[in-house]
């Protein structure tokens, strides 16, 4: 079954506690995106990669990073959550120029 | 920076009745996206719309797509209880970034 998947899917953390939020796709899609998810906000693009070793930043990319060392997966990674960095976080993969699909996404609280 | 704006942000209506949400937007594009989210869910793509004058209509849900005016609708016919969701629109900006840019959604409520 073609799918985006993220892990995991809710995470309770604290303040400056290294984490990673994993996102893999089995499409063969060259272009990935991290989106978060805030009320009244919609979701907003953090990150994105065009293909392996090509990243760029989003709209909101402040406290994030991300990798992309293999053609089906891309790491969201945040060093030292803070607060508002509260916020449901969605992955999606394309084809170039083609519809976006989502994964499931993850619930982060940062306490 | 493009601006994607939907009203309303809530809707509240009875069985029955018909709605519209719009969707405008502030820069040039030629494609335009409408999903749906339940609650605690991912986001459930309705319609792709590809270009100007484009109409997609799927079951009661019928979206349409002006460029000129920047504009997108969402009519609601006849509104179902299973209607109750969140929408969202997005404005495909495939050249810078590959990115979606979301209105911030319109929560619909659909009373019995």
């Amino acid at each position: 079954e073609a799918q985006v998947t993220q892990n995991p899917r809710y995470l309770i953390t604290v303040t400056g506690k290294k984490l990673t939020v994993t996102c893999s796709q089995n499409m063969n899609h060259e272009y990935m995106s991290w989106y978060r998810q805030d009320p009244g906000l919609g979701l907003r693009q953090i990150y994105y990669s065009m293909n392996v070793e090509v990243t760029d930043k989003g709209d909101v990319p402040e406290g994030y990073k991300v990798s992309r060392k293999e053609k089906r997966n891309f790491p969201l990674i945040l060093e030292s959550p803070s607060p508002n960095q509260t916020s449901l976080y969605f992955c999606a993969s394309s084809l170039g120029g083609r519809e976006q699909f989502f994964g499931p996404g993850t619930r982060l609280t940062v306490l | 920076e493009l601006k994607v704006e939907q009203n309303p942000l809530f809707l509240s209506m009875q069985e029955g009745k018909n709605y519209t949400i719009y969707c405008n937007y502030s820069t040039t594009s030629d494609r335009l996206y409408w999903y749906r989210q339940d609650p605690g869910k991912s986001l459930e793509s309705l319609f792709v719309l590809l270009s100007n004058g484009a109409v997609k209509q799927e079951g009661r849900l019928m979206a349409s797509l002006d460029t000129k005016a920047r504009l997108s609708t969402l009519h609601i016919t006849a509104a179902v209880h299973d209607l109750s969701a969140t929408y969202f629109c997005a404005v495909d900006m495939r050249y810078y970034g590959n990115k979606l840019v979301f209105g911030a959604g319109t929560i619909l409520r659909v009373k019995s």
